[in-house]
């Protein structure tokens, strides 16, 4: 059973960082792709960044350039994203999710972590 | 960067009903789409990619079609478990984006 848990999210003020974490189990972690989509309270859902199989293709969304590094340890199975400089709008649900080509989707999500980015 | 639209953003549905929600991207996509279901509190859920292929376990009244830059997800007959949020997704590029969002309410 493919399975992906979160953690590491939390409270802190602007302009702080956080280190997410995602342990995934029940598949070849390293034959998929993986990203980050996170989920502002009450509002849709927003791209964060994603990372092939082997780390050699990464990606982010425009509003997360700069400020947060997505990598990878496939030796242990698990995903992270590094977030620096936070914002108020940064506050939101983390999701880790695995897929990218076959199908071209995000087949399976983690139960997400919160993070709340306040003074 | 392509942009998605959905419409309607809510609709009013009751049991047994057919719904149909459509996406729209800002610049043709072939059939890079993919639509999601998200009940309140929980992760989303995969329904289909591709634009009309069904992700394994899903049930079959739901249903994709499009190309290009106009999509349709339905729903034929609508079921207490149907209600929640739909969002699509672009597959095209890297960038993954998502639709909006469409809320299925209980007439």
């Amino acid at each position: 059973e493919v399975q992906l848990v979160e953690s590491g999210g939390g409270l802190l003020k602007p302009g702080g960082s956080l280190r997410l974490s995602c342990a995934a189990s029940g598949f070849t972690f390293s034959d998929y792709g993986m990203n980050w989509v996170r989920q502002a309270p009450g509002k849709g859902l927003e791209f964060v960044s994603s990372i092939s199989g082997t780390s050699k293709s990464i990606y982010y969304g425009d509003s997360m350039k700069g400020r947060f590094v997505i990598s990878r340890d496939n030796a242990k199975n698990s995903l992270y994203l590094q977030m620096k400089s936070l914002r108020a709008e940064d506050t939101a649900v983390y999701y880790c999710t695995r897929g990218g080509l076959v199908p071209p989707a995000f087949d399976y999500w983690g139960q997400g972590t919160v993070v709340t980015v306040s003074s | 960067d392509i942009q998605m639209t959905q419409s309607p953003s809510s609709l009013s549905a009751s049991v047994g009903d057919r719904v149909t929600i459509t996406c729209r991207a800002s610049q043709s996509i072939n059939n890079y789409l993919n639509w999601y279901q998200q009940h309140p509190g929980k992760a989303p859920k995969l329904l289909i990619y591709a634009a009309s292929s069904l992700q394994s376990g899903v049930p079959s009244r739901f249903s994709g079609s499009g190309s290009g830059t106009d999509f349709s997800l339905t729903i034929s007959g609508l079921q207490p478990e149907d209600f929640a949020t739909y969002y699509c997704q672009q597959s095209y590029t890297t960038l993954w984006a998502f639709g909006p969002g469409t809320t299925v309410e209980i007439k």
